[in-house]
């Protein structure tokens, strides 16, 4: 089924270990984000890639790398991993800016 | 005054019964807008887009009022299967096109 797909669902960390989550979309889309949602907040955008190539910072990208290895892949790394970091992490791509979001179906990290 | 604002709710609104939803942004700048619907522990899924002639989806009617900065989302004869969080989706102009997410109002259907 043509989509986003994140991996891996679920991760437990311990303070100061890394992590990469990995997003893959088939749709061609150019633009690629990595999002974050806490309770009572809304999406919160990390890092965002507009096109292969580029990479530029979101609203909360301290503490996180991304790496857009191709129009397809749009992966999130977690350098040393701090409690504040658990959240629910979200892939998404968008085909242009008139277009909404398809959204990965999300990673739930807990940082212990 | 926040970005995109959303009654957080929740709705409990009865099957059948006709429920509304306001958003309100900041920036008349802004281009784009949406409606995204999340169930409990899932990824947001693209409800519809919200034009500036209005919009409708069978059940459900999306408005943007430009002047008042405000755009809703009107669900008719609510199905149990309605129940979930409702996010406002607001894009800016621009090459990069900021968009920021309203924190979801919750509705619930009831039997």
């Amino acid at each position: 089924n043509a989509g986003v797909t994140q991996t891996p669902k679920f991760q437990v960390l311990k303070t100061g270990q890394s992590m990469t989550l990995q997003c893959a979309q088939d749709m061609n889309h150019n633009s690629m984000y990595w999002y974050r949602q806490d309770p009572g907040m809304g999406l919160r955008l990390i890092y965002y890639s507009a096109s292969e190539g580029t990479t530029d910072k979101g609203e909360v990208p301290n503490g996180y790398n991304v790496s857009r290895l191709n129009k397809r892949e749009f992966s999130l790394r977690l350098e040393s991993a701090a409690p504040s970091q658990t959240s629910v992490y979200f892939c998404a791509s968008r085909g242009g800016i008139y277009y909404g979001y398809t959204f990965g179906s999300g990673t739930r990290l807990t940082v212990v | 005054r926040k970005e995109v604002e959303q009654d957080p709710g929740p709705f409990n609104v009865p099957e059948g019964a006709t429920v509304a939803f306001n958003c309100t942004y900041s920036n008349s700048a802004s281009q784009s807008f949406f409606w995204y619907r999340q169930d409990c522990r899932k990824e947001p899924k693209l409800l519809m887009s919200v034009y500036s002639s209005g919009n409708e989806d069978g059940r459900f009617t999306a408005q943007l009022n430009r002047a008042s900065q405000y755009i809703s989302l009107l669900i008719r004869d609510s199905k149990l299967s309605d129940s979930a969080t409702y996010l406002c989706v607001v894009g800016d102009s621009g090459g990069y096109q900021k968009v920021t997410f309203g924190t979801g109002t919750k509705l619930q259907v009831i039997p």
